[in-house]
């Protein structure tokens, strides 16, 4: 059974880059047909989803319109995992952030999820 | 903001059926897109309950259904116990990936 597990600096400091890698065990990210996700949750708030990155041969990424203009999604195939940068971090952005991996049937739906880890911005 | 709405919360004593609903537009539940549900207790990740409108992935218990019918969706628990109390989220799609706005589901 696949397993995902985030990891971050847990604290980042209003305009500076975020970066968390999700490691993804069980299961190798680039065997293809899975989507892998990222998603956050504000503080007592609900679900956003922030970008995918596929990979089939090659790499696509899929980012919510909304967060492009400062996000990356890429992947390491020879360490098992993936990782987000989020530039120019507000406290809008103090979330927590997970990993999970989307399955695509007309649509996707994510069956495999990390425990999600918690990011403040804050000086 | 989420393009889903559902209700904030619903309520219900041990043992009675509460439903969930969840309401889309033309360009994501009533484009066809399927609609997932999600079970979420606090301080843990969203758990998958049911995929592809009605399926329920190995271990969800049965009293966990799901519907689907033009651009809304529904979820019910029947015969409520104390440890359905959760967030509820569905999603869709719509260009990307969509959440509802959430349902906090109290047992009384």
């Amino acid at each position: 059974q696949v397993q995902l597990q985030e990891s971050g600096p847990g604290l980042v400091k209003p305009s500076q880059t975020l970066s968390l890698t999700c490691t993804v065990s069980g299961g190798s990210i680039n065997s293809g047909g899975y989507y892998w996700t990222w998603i956050r949750q504000r503080p007592g708030e609900g679900l956003e989803w922030i970008g995918y990155i596929y990979y089939s041969g090659s790499t696509s990424t899929f980012y919510n319109p909304s967060l492009r203009s400062r996000l990356s999604i890429s992947e390491d195939t020879s360490e098992n995992h993936f990782s987000l940068k989020l530039d120019s971090m507000t406290a809008a952005d103090t979330a927590v952030y997970y990993c999970a991996r989307g399955v695509y049937v007309m649509g996707f739906y994510f069956d495999s999820w990390g425990q999600g880890t918690l990011i403040t911005v804050s000086s | 903001q989420s393009v889903l709405t559902q209700p904030p919360s619903v309520s219900g004593a041990p043992g009675q059926r509460v439903t969930i609903s969840c309401t889309g537009s033309s360009t994501n539940i009533g484009a066809g897109y399927d609609v997932h549900w999600y079970q979420q207790t606090p301080g843990t990740a969203p758990k998958l309950l049911i995929y592809r409108n009605t399926h329920r992935p190995s271990g969800v218990p049965d009293r966990f259904s799901a519907s689907k019918s033009g651009a809304s969706a529904s979820l019910a628990i029947t015969g409520l116990q104390a440890e359905d109390e959760a967030d509820y989220y569905c999603q869709s799609y719509d260009s990307s990936g969509v959440f509802g706005t959430g349902t906090k589901v109290t047992v009384l």
